[in-house]
């Protein structure tokens, strides 16, 4: 059963747009969530993280949302730049326990 | 440089055949987890380590073993039980109460 999941496979954008990646999740007791962006063939590396406390976080060009009711965050990035093209997964966690849980990943292009 | 290796880049292995995927880590991190990786899917769950000579099974624990004798390193044995090894295998590290996981760079499983 995937308690995370991100329905969007892929994503194409022109350079100097905003993306937007979204994710949803089952369980209420997640309370942190990260995004992760991955290349081809290499591990993923850790981008903007959020507490289940905030709704919102900033890092730069990147902001992430978190909307506890719906059980639903996103990613924004603005403006977009060819170099984020790469697969972005959103992962969360529970205070039980040191288990993450990953979307399956959307498949960011951005179109220069 | 302080990181997380992963060794081989590429692993075939036989019919039958037990084969081991080595992850070092020199970031004094005490917990460390496998992931499995395949097409259209996000990362899933081996199994992770929260501290040395203790492990617990995530949620495709089925056919892999590990091991846990020293902090920095986390080897994932894959045998001959799991009948579909062709993977990404990732492994990653982190402090226990801090979210974010450090990724290595992976290993492909390839069944000759």
């Amino acid at each position: 059963d995937q308690q995370v999941k991100q329905n969007s496979p892929s994503l194409s954008v022109q350079e100097g747009r905003i993306s937007i990646l979204n994710c949803d999740y089952t369980n209420s007791m997640f309370d942190y969530f990260l995004w992760y962006k991955k290349y081809p063939a290499e591990g993923p590396t850790f981008l903007i993280s959020i507490s289940s406390i905030k709704d919102k976080n900033e890092d730069g060009r990147f902001t992430v949302f978190l909307n506890k009711s719906a059980k639903h965050l996103s990613l924004h990035i603005v403006p977009s730049q060819p170099g984020d093209s790469a697969v972005y997964f959103c992962a969360a966690s529970g205070t039980t326990g040191n288990q993450f849980y990953f979307g399956t990943g959307t498949s960011l292009t951005v179109i220069p | 440089d302080g990181g997380i290796t992963q060794s081989p880049k590429y692993l075939f292995r036989k019919e039958g055949q037990n084969v081991t995927l080595s992850c070092e880590q020199n970031l004094n991190h005490d917990a460390m987890y496998w992931y499995r990786q395949d097409p259209g899917q996000g990362l899933r769950l081996i199994y992770y380590s929260q501290i040395v000579n203790d492990f617990q099974k995530g949620d495709i624990a089925e056919g892999y073993s590990v091991s846990r004798e020293k902090k920095e390193s986390f080897p994932l044995t894959v045998t001959s039980a799991q009948k579909n090894p062709t993977a990404f295998y990732l492994c990653a590290s982190s402090i226990p109460g801090v979210e974010t996981q450090y990724f290595g760079p992976g290993t492909r499983l390839l069944v000759l």
